[in-house]
């Protein structure tokens, strides 16, 4: 079945570089897009990028600068990473898979920036 | 970028009729598609998918959940609600880049 999984350290220090990891099962990478969610703490939900099933991103344009959303099929991994990183970039990071709606959901890593 | 507007809370009873809804600052439809999808997060857990393209019930959704609406604005209707509905639910547009989310509507019981 369909399933997504995000890995990742649960602390960065500000100014520093975050990686995440995102493995999927179930589908191919190259037949579906997926997605990168963010939700911070008692807050709703914004869309950080995504990585179509071609290989082409597209991102928040206010994380754009930050933001790079790469893949490896061989692996079923889909990678984040966003640099200079601050407080508010506190959140759990969800990746899911897309066919236009978001219809499968990893569970989501928490990631505290702090000092 | 589109921005979704909703309601931050609605209390309801149980087994009566809950209707929320999604007001979009642009035109979500495009070629008879509505680019709106509704989902539903319990605390602690991810959001899960209940109505996609503006009417469509997601698999594994009971028929209790029903979406409409179509241009800008948007209903996401529970017939009756139950005890396990109490949750935030959420719309969110993919008609145009980036993909945006509205603030949630939190779901309490009368």
């Amino acid at each position: 079945q369909v399933q997504l999984k995000e890995s990742g350290p649960g602390l960065v220090q500000p100014s520093q570089t975050l990686s995440l990891t995102c493995t999927v099962s179930g589908f191919s990478l190259t037949s579906n897009s997926v997605h990168w969610v963010r939700q911070p703490p008692g807050k709703g939900l914004e869309w950080v990028g995504a990585i179509w099933s071609g290989g082409s991103t597209d991102y928040n344009s206010a994380l754009k600068s930050r933001l790079s959303i790469s893949r490896d099929t061989s692996k079923s991994q889909v990678f984040l990473k966003m640099n200079s990183l601050q407080t508010e970039d506190t959140a759990i990071y969800f990746c899911t898979r897309s066919r236009g709606a978001l219809n499968y959901w990893g569970q989501g890593v928490m990631v505290t920036v702090s000092s | 970028d589109i921005v979704l507007t909703q309601s931050p809370a609605l209390a309801v009873s149980l087994e009566q009729r809950a209707t929320i809804s999604c007001k979009t600052s642009q035109n979500v439809d495009n070629y008879g598609i509505s680019y709106m999808h509704w989902y539903q997060q319990k605390p602690g857990q991810q959001p899960k998918l209940l109505i996609y393209e503006g009417s469509n019930l997601a698999s594994g959704i009971p028929a209790r959940f029903s979406g409409s609406g179509s241009g800008t604005d948007f209903t996401l209707t529970i017939d009756p609600v139950e005890a396990d509905d109490i949750a935030t639910y959420y719309c969110q547009q993919s008609k145009d880049y980036p993909f945006t989310f509205g603030s949630g509507t939190k779901l309490e019981i009368k």
